[in-house]
């Protein structure tokens, strides 16, 4: 497997413009993770989905954010509009909790460094 | 919530020096993770390590369920285990979301 797949790499804004980070989990993981990286905060949770379900999105930090996952394979991290203090490195990750719970390893994606100017 | 503590937060060796990090955390968890997060910023999966022990080359890593601490052991250390070293764990709720600490930053020098 190619592992979790993050898109764009890089992306530089003018603040006021949507901003649309995209992941693709690894295939069969049904827990799928948005994190954010700061120098500030470290990582973060910002919302996690189950089976394409969002469970938790109590990171979320304002209405600007918003995260869909339509299918199995393909998650979005939406920030509209977008300011300077978005400015963060953003992860997807993904795992496969097995049977009671046994080996919840999650692994990450190579992140996508956003800067909003 | 759970807290996660790692230390120490900064950390400089020699090339070749061996070296202990250590993460203690808060309450009961069902998975801990250890990371390396190389200078180009990619989160590199080390241990999956929620009790007892692993070795895997140079590195080994210890969790103590119980007292609720793991070590990361470093052995031979080279210039290219630099980056920032992170210890996550998740809860024992079912939730699975992992909970990072704040890291210990390794500057191996030649």
């Amino acid at each position: 497997d190619a592992g979790v797949i993050q898109s764009p790499r890089h992306e530089v804004t003018e603040m006021g413009q949507e901003v649309t980070l995209r992941c693709k989990p690894i295939s069969g993981h049904d827990y799928l993770f948005w994190y954010r990286q700061t120098m500030m905060r470290g990582l973060e949770l910002l919302i996690y989905f189950n089976n394409n379900v969002p469970i938790d999105d109590s990171g979320m930090p304002e209405d600007r954010f918003s995260a869909k996952m339509p299918n199995a394979s393909f998650s979005t991290l939406k920030i509209q509009p977008s300011e300077p203090r978005d400015s963060a490195v953003y992860f997807c990750a993904s795992s496969l909790p097995g049977p009671q719970s046994v080996n919840t390893e999650a692994f990450f994606g190579q992140g996508t460094r956003l800067t909003v100017v | 919530g759970i807290q996660v503590e790692q230390s120490p937060p900064d950390l400089i060796l020699q090339e070749g020096a061996n070296s202990t990090l250590r993460c203690n955390f808060s309450d009961s968890v069902n998975n801990l993770q250890w990371f390396h997060q190389n200078p180009w910023g990619q989160l590199i999966n080390l241990f999956y390590i929620p009790s007892g022990t692993k070795q895997n080359g140079r590195l080994s890593a210890t969790t103590v369920a119980t007292e609720r601490y793991s070590l990361l052991y470093i052995s031979s250390s080279q210039t290219t285990d630099s980056g920032v070293y992170f210890c996550a764990v998740d809860r024992r709720d079912s939730s699975y979301k992992l909970i990072f600490g704040s890291g210990t930053r390794l500057l191996v020098r030649p």
